[in-house]
């Protein structure tokens, strides 16, 4: 029963390095998200895709792009890391939005 | 109200206290609203989601309720125990939103002994 995972746990960058954090769900989830967790601001949507094939802007989404591959998995890149992209991020999945959304254990990322 | 937000902040309660946390979202165009726990370390855990005014929901010692036509939903706990701390997540989903969550900060619960 694996749900949602996402690799890798933790990493530490260099400004200006650029790296992609996968995420895969096994619940045949229509929707996939991408937030960033950071003290004081909840979690604050950086890229969504409502189904496979499409993907939309969240409330943050500056410095990422997202790739929708297939049903299962969703992945985020970060083309030139900066340290304001130091913070910890969740992949989620959901069927409908009637439905809850699962997350992943979250990646530790930080940026130097 | 154009974003989610909930009160308050924190709270530090005694074992066996009865507590409650409020959210308040956006009522036009109003589609779903989502309960979700976080444990510190852990990611989040849904805890209810929410579709109709007046709605109520109940999962053991916690229960929610919706007030859709003014935007405010409440979370209670009863007999708060230890292992209930932790942050208290909403967010809603507005119509033609693709399924898109807007989280508030959350309420921070602390459970003492």
């Amino acid at each position: 029963n694996a749900g949602v995972t996402q690799t890798p746990k933790f990493q530490v960058l260099k400004t200006g390095q650029s790296m992609t954090l996968q995420c895969a769900q096994d619940m045949n989830h229509n929707s996939m998200y991408w937030y960033r967790q950071d003290p004081g601001m909840g979690l604050r949507l950086i890229y969504y895709s409502a189904s496979e094939g499409t993907t939309d802007k969240g409330e943050v989404p500056n410095g990422y792009n997202v790739s929708r591959l297939n049903k299962r998995e969703f992945s985020l890149r970060l083309e030139s890391a900066a340290p304001s992209q130091t913070s910890v991020y969740f992949c989620a999945s959901s069927d409908r939005g009637k439905q809850p959304q699962h997350f992943g254990d979250g990646t530790r990322l930080s940026i130097l | 109200i154009l974003n989610v937000e909930q009160s308050p902040q924190s709270l530090h309660v005694q074992e066996g206290d009865s507590t409650n946390f409020t959210c308040s979202f956006p009522s036009s165009n109003f589609y779903a609203l989502h309960w979700y726990r976080w444990e510190t370390a852990k990611s989040p855990e849904a805890l209810f989601v929410m579709t109709l005014n007046g709605d109520e929901k109940k999962k053991g010692r916690i229960s929610a309720t919706l007030n859709t036509k003014e935007g405010y939903s409440y979370l209670y706990i009863k007999g708060s125990q230890p292992e209930d701390s932790a942050t208290y997540l909403c967010a809603s989903i507005l119509t033609g939103g693709g399924n898109k969550l807007t989280f508030g900060t959350g309420t921070q619960l602390k459970v003492e002994l």
